[in-house]
């Protein structure tokens, strides 16, 4: 069976400071990688997408970015990380297929930039 | 741009009575639609889907409705449970679309 890794569970974090938040996922290949952030008070923002191997769409600009080393690995990062960070990170997979679109998302990692 | 709306940011339902939570797009492209569940520090769980063929679909106490006229869909919970406290998000999907588009949430509570 499939099941999707993301770590850590809760981050704080200085501003200017760098992040890496990780997800990995087992059971399947060639799945198509999501990385949500959900602010308070808010819905699901998507932000960067990846449907293979260094392919990675970015949704919004901001002050991270995304890299996919390895076909089941999605890493979601900062050089510098800002106040307006903060939130809860969200990574998600996706194989789809007629009738089958819906995301498997991780437990998320909640981020609070101080 | 938001093609997916749910204009309720919350719903309070007694309960054992009907929960209805609407969802709203304005793409005529998207022909699949599911809902998720989110509880609090958690990632959003799938709960049910409906293709852009069918207008009805039920599972257990979860059916939802789609009115593709109106770009309209909707989820009823009936009976309501204390366990069904949470943040429901619509979603959407293009055809040969790779992403879901999500409505805001709704956050539903069922007083005991």
């Amino acid at each position: 069976s499939q099941t999707i890794h993301q770590w850590p569970a809760t981050l704080v974090q200085p501003v200017g400071s760098p992040l890496s938040l990780e997800c990995t996922v087992e059971g399947t290949s060639n799945p198509n990688l999501y990385w949500y952030r959900q602010a308070a008070g808010r819905g699901l923002q998507l932000l960067f997408y990846s449907v293979g191997i260094g392919q990675i769409s970015s949704e919004v600009p901001q002050n991270l970015s995304a890299s996919r080393p390895q076909d089941r690995q999605f890493i979601l990062s900062s050089k510098k990380l800002l106040l307006s960070d903060s939130g809860f990170y969200l990574c998600a997979w996706s194989q789809p297929r007629a009738g089958h679109y819906g995301y498997t998302f991780g437990s998320g990692t909640r981020l609070t930039v101080v | 741009d938001q093609q997916v709306k749910q204009n309720s940011p919350s719903l309070s339902v007694q309960e054992g009575r009907i929960s209805i939570l609407n969802c709203d797009y304005t793409n005529s492209m998207f022909d699949y639609f599911l809902w998720y569940k989110k509880y609090p520090a958690e990632g959003p769980t799938f709960l049910i889907s409906i293709s852009s063929i069918k207008d009805k679909n039920e599972d257990g106490r979860f059916t939802v409705f789609l009115n593709k006229s109106a770009k309209h869909l909707s989820l009823h919970i009936v009976p309501s449970q204390p366990g069904d406290s949470a943040v429901y998000f619509c979603a959407a999907h293009k055809a040969a679309g790779n992403k879901l588009t999500f409505g805001g949430g709704t956050r539903v509570l069922v007083k005991p």
